[in-house]
């Protein structure tokens, strides 16, 4: 069961340019998204979300696009730095029926290369 | 910062025992939940508690799971018989009022090695 999928297991990019992580869904009854950035031996880190209603959230040198109609979204990291490297995760929830149970994506591997 | 800590951080049993996992959520959330990831898969949904009961829960979380709020900070998740399959990353999280737009917020994990 693959309602959220991401698929680029990994992405390199050189620092300072645009990192552009993107993520699939096929539950048209999802209306909250998020990112998240793990660690290795952490728990994963909130990065930025957008509601159904917007197409577009922008914080710092994060930004989630949505685009409903293809049922996905992209995240952009501009400039990307190093510590930005980490593997980053899609979530997505559908409020009315389930709350707010995230479903995963399995990730995508950045690295940010110096 | 506020975050969500989570003890212990690995914990190691043997097949058939039970595990108590344990999380502090942030102070003023009222939302509670349990995930976990397999080694090379990804994170998956185990149960939302609210108001002292279970709100959700997943196919994956049959009888041998627990969760339980035994005071006013701990929220644990207790599994009764572990069997190999369930080694695995454990994820505490916490939201603000449930509210649709609110954000989980993930502790460190609990790596559990079932033998």
């Amino acid at each position: 069961d693959q309602q959220v999928k991401q698929n680029s297991p990994s992405l390199s990019v050189q620092e300072g340019r645009i990192s552009i992580l993107n993520c699939d869904y096929t539950n048209s009854m999802f209306d909250y998204f998020l990112w998240y950035k793990k660690y290795p031996a952490e728990g994963p880190t909130f990065l930025i979300s957008i509601s159904s209603i917007k197409d577009k959230n922008e914080d710092g040198r994060f930004t989630v696009f949505l685009n409903k109609s293809a049922k996905h979204l992209s995240l952009h990291i501009v400039p990307s730095q190093p510590g930005d490297s980490a593997v980053y995760f899609c979530a997505a929830s559908d409020r009315k029926s389930s709350g707010d149970k995230l479903t995963f994506g399995t990730g995508t591997r950045l690295a940010v290369r110096p | 910062e506020p975050e969500v800590t989570q003890t212990p951080s690995h914990q190691v049993t043997q097949m058939g025992q039970e595990v108590i996992l344990r999380c502090v959520p942030i102070s003023n959330h009222l939302y509670f939940y349990w995930y976990r990831q397999i080694l090379g898969q990804k994170v998956e949904f185990l149960v939302s508690f609210y108001n002292n009961e279970i709100s959700e829960k997943s196919e994956i979380f049959d009888d041998q799971f627990s969760v339980e709020r035994p005071d006013g900070s701990n929220f644990t998740l207790k599994i009764r018989s572990t069997k190999l399959e369930d080694s695995a990353m454990y994820f505490c999280a916490s939201s603000d009022l449930g509210l649709s737009t609110d954000t989980q917020y993930f502790g460190p994990g609990t790596r559990l090695t079932v033998l």
